[in-house]
């Protein structure tokens, strides 16, 4: 089945600096990606939709210039968290979607980063 | 707004019981509900859910769509400890405007499974 790749998987980073995660889907080409956010005890929250070749979709309230994302290919988007605060601290989830994907829509989610901003 | 609401937020049973977790949702241009299995990290795929009253099971596991009354429901039969987990119910929509579709989670139930 489809596979998403995401790394690192956890991070520790000082206040002011920037860190950049990976979404890589292993075995598809992927379109269309998405970056998650989660807080403890609560649900995944939509932050952009990564488009490949152009330029991502944020939701409402999530600053472009803070969460940066780029999508160069059909296997990569990269999110990179720039001037990282404490509370820009979580759980960041990456998904892709196979357009093959018939069972399940094609919705492949990573395994996550946890970011500590200290 | 595209809403998706989860009960209970948690749950906590015995081993051998059977749980009834539910999902209801006002969504704009609704396409699919899907449930996912969160323990510590990624969600797992469990069912995708597209007609009305179509039970979709998976061993232990069944799930149906009531798409008159916006709802849905996930059964778990002789739950294991192996079953705690976050459950999560997500909707997927056509965006009205940006192109393409996007899944709205619920908050989450919380199961818990003791011996």
């Amino acid at each position: 089945g489809a596979v998403v790749s995401q790394h690192p998987s956890w991070v520790i980073c000082k206040s002011g600096t920037s860190v950049k995660i990976e979404c890589r889907s292993l075995d598809f080409q992927a379109t269309t990606m998405f970056w998650y956010r989660q807080f403890p005890k609560q649900s995944l929250m939509l932050m952009a939709t990564s488009n490949e070749g152009s330029k991502a979709t944020y939701e409402q309230g999530v600053e472009k210039d803070k969460f940066l994302i780029n999508h160069a290919s059909l296997t990569l988007s990269t999110l990179t968290v720039t001037s990282a605060h404490p509370e820009d601290s979580s759980f960041y989830i990456c998904s892709a979607r196979d357009l093959w994907g018939f069972d399940d829509n094609g919705y492949t989610f990573g395994s996550g980063t946890r970011l500590t901003v200290v | 707004e595209d809403k998706v609401v989860q009960s209970p937020l948690s749950l906590v049973v015995h081993e051998g019981d059977t749980v009834t977790l539910n999902c209801s949702y006002e969504v704009t241009n609704f396409r699919s509900l899907l449930w996912y299995k969160q323990e510590k990290k990624a969600p797992t795929f469990l069912f995708m859910l597209t007609s009305s009253g179509i039970e979709k099971k998976s061993g232990r596991l069944s799930s149906i769509l009531d798409k008159k009354e916006l709802f849905s429901i996930l059964n778990i039969t002789a739950t294991q400890t192996g079953d705690s987990a976050i459950y999560l119910c997500a909707v997927e929509a056509v965006r009205i405007t940006g192109g393409g579709n996007k899944l709205t989670f619920g908050t989450g139930t919380q199961l818990k499974v003791e011996l």
